[in-house]
C-alpha cells in the first residue's frame, strides 16, 4: 500500500476485555515497530520485528501485551485483560532493513478502556 | 532525569516568525537525531534526520546537533499556519531501530 495502515482507527473497550490492533506495513518493509503514545507524551517503544521474529520486545510493559507477525508482513498487537491505564494511541511504523532507515508511521489506533 | 527532555510549550508565534525548538538528552550513545511533525490525530511524519553533530538544511527547516552539549535544535524560517503541529525530537543509538522521543512541543502559527 501507499503507507502504513492501522485498524481500527478507534477502539473503545471495557476494562478486562481482550483487544487486537492491526498494522499493515508498507510493502517490502522488513522492519516493523510498535510504539505507544499517551496523552501529552512522545511515543514510547514497545516492540521491534525484523521479518517474522521479535528482535526486541523490551518495551512491552507486562505480560498482558503480546505482538505477532507470522508471515513477516501484517502485525497484530494483542492486549489481554485491558486496564484503564492502557488507554493511549498505539502507533505502528515500518522501514527497510538497515541502520538509520527512515521509519514511516501509521495514523495510530486510539484505544480507550472504560 | 528522562533520557530526552523537550519543553512541551505551547508555543504561539505570528506568521513569518522564526521558530526555535530544542531538546536536550543525557545518553551519549545517541548518534541519530530526528525531528518529527505530528498533526492532531495523525501519526508522526519525519521532517529532518541528522547523523552525529552538525547542521542540516531543507527548505525552511534547519536542524542542528551539538553532541558536546547534548543539545539539538530545529529552526523554522518564515513560519506558516500550516506549520501548526506538535514537533517531536527523537534519537537513536548505534542500531537506530529503537527511537527515544521527547514529549513534543505544540506550535501554533497565527495568520
Amino acid at each position: 500500500g501507499a503507507g502504513v495502515s492501522q485498524t481500527p482507527s478507534n477502539k473503545v473497550t471495557e476494562k478486562g476485555k481482550y483487544v487486537e490492533l492491526r498494522c499493515d506495513p508498507i510493502s517490502g518493509h522488513t522492519a516493523l515497530y510498535w510504539y505507544r503514545q499517551s496523552l501529552g507524551q512522545g511515543p514510547e517503544f514497545l516492540i521491534y520485528f525484523q521479518g517474522t521474529g521479535a528482535a526486541d520486545d523490551s518495551g512491552l510493559p507486562n505480560d498482558r501485551f503480546f505482538a505477532v507477525r507470522p508471515e513477516g508482513s501484517v502485525s497484530t498487537l494483542k492486549i489481554q485483560r485491558t486496564e484503564r491505564g492502557d488507554s493511549a494511541v498505539y502507533l505502528c511504523a515500518s522501514s527497510t532493513k538497515g541502520v538509520g532507515q527512515h521509519k514511516y508511521f501509521g495514523q495510530g489506533t486510539r484505544l480507550t478502556v472504560v | 532525569q528522562k533520557e530526552v527532555e523537550q519543553d512541551p510549550g505551547p508555543l504561539s508565534v505570528p506568521e513569518g516568525a522564526i521558530v526555535s525548538l530544542n531538546c536536550t538528552y543525557s545518553n551519549s550513545a545517541f548518534q541519530y537525531f530526528m525531528w518529527y511533525r505530528q498533526y492532531s490525530r495523525k501519526g508522526p511524519e519525519l521532517l529532518m534526520y541528522t547523523y552525529s553533530s552538525g547542521n542540516k538544511e531543507d527548505g525552511r527547516f534547519t536542524a542542528q546537533v551539538d553532541k558536546s552539549s547534548k543539545y539539538i535544535s530545529l529552526f523554522i524560517r518564515d513560519s506558516q499556519p500550516s506549520d501548526s503541529a506538535t514537533y517531536l525530537c527523537a534519537m537513536g543509538g548505534g542500531s537506530n531501530y529503537k527511537l527515544t522521543f521527547g514529549k513534543g512541543t505544540l506550535l501554533t502559527v497565527n495568520p
